[in-house]
């Protein structure tokens, strides 16, 4: 089993669309949870970290389901500009190690 | 605020050549990570740093590939003698270190060998 994984999409969704992406992880230890966005030929850039009772901010929320070992990331009233890769990121072996990152999930928002 | 600064953002050599890749991480951040992205791939995790000390290079493909941290402020990749397989894109991050610490990328160096 891959450490994190993702689906790959793409997701191809109309403008103003709701969508959500799945990412399961394999250590059922895991602490730290984020979601990155990454843009064509551009750096991965943090989206939003992901905590244990959820959260939101703005059209995005993030939720961690332990018992399943998977986090979601939903999109709401989605925009052009949303068009990205979405990549999934655990801190896998704990403590102060670096963060395993998912190969991403390819979103292109359609006018 | 100043971020991670890559440099140079583009190299193109010709195979057998030496690459340095240079990285400057955001200032008070402990630790330091080299990643090498491709399609096929997706990110990988070649070294990184604590403190400026390497913990973990398991992901250094091979000896041709090496990666130095003299100071707290500056960091290098090298590759001799680089190959065409070499040709990726090269992130440099840094983190304040801590298990629930997102990490920062510069802008990456595009990296195609001939």
């Amino acid at each position: 089993r891959k450490e994190v994984e993702q689906d790959p999409g793409p997701f191809n969704v109309p403008e103003g669309a709701t969508v959500a992406f799945n990412c399961t992880y394999s250590n059922s230890a895991s602490q730290s949870f984020f979601w990155y966005r990454q843009d064509c030929r551009k750096e991965p850039k943090l989206l939003m970290s992901v905590y244990s009772s959820g959260n939101e901010d703005g059209r995005f929320t993030a939720q961690l389901n332990r018992a399943s070992q998977y986090i979601s990331l939903l999109i709401r009233d989605s925009k052009l500009s949303d068009s990205a890769t979405y990549l999934c990121v655990v801190n896998i072996r704990g403590g102060n190690t670096p963060l395993v990152f998912g190969k991403g999930t390819r979103l292109s928002v359609i006018a | 605020d100043a971020g991670v600064i890559q440099s140079p953002r583009h190299e193109v050599t010709e195979m057998g050549q030496e690459v340095t890749l240079r990285c400057k991480p955001i200032s008070g951040h402990n630790s330091l990570f080299w990643y090498r992205q491709t399609m096929m791939r997706g990110l990988e995790l070649l070294i990184y740093f604590n403190n400026n000390v390497p913990i973990d290079d398991s992901g250094m493909p091979e000896d041709r590939f090496s990666a130095k941290m003299p100071n707290a402020s500056f960091s290098t990749l090298k590759i001799q003698p680089s190959e065409p397989r070499d040709s990726a894109v090269y992130f440099c991050a840094s983190s304040p270190g801590g298990s629930n610490q997102p990490q920062h990328f510069g802008d990456g160096t595009r990296l195609s060998i001939l």
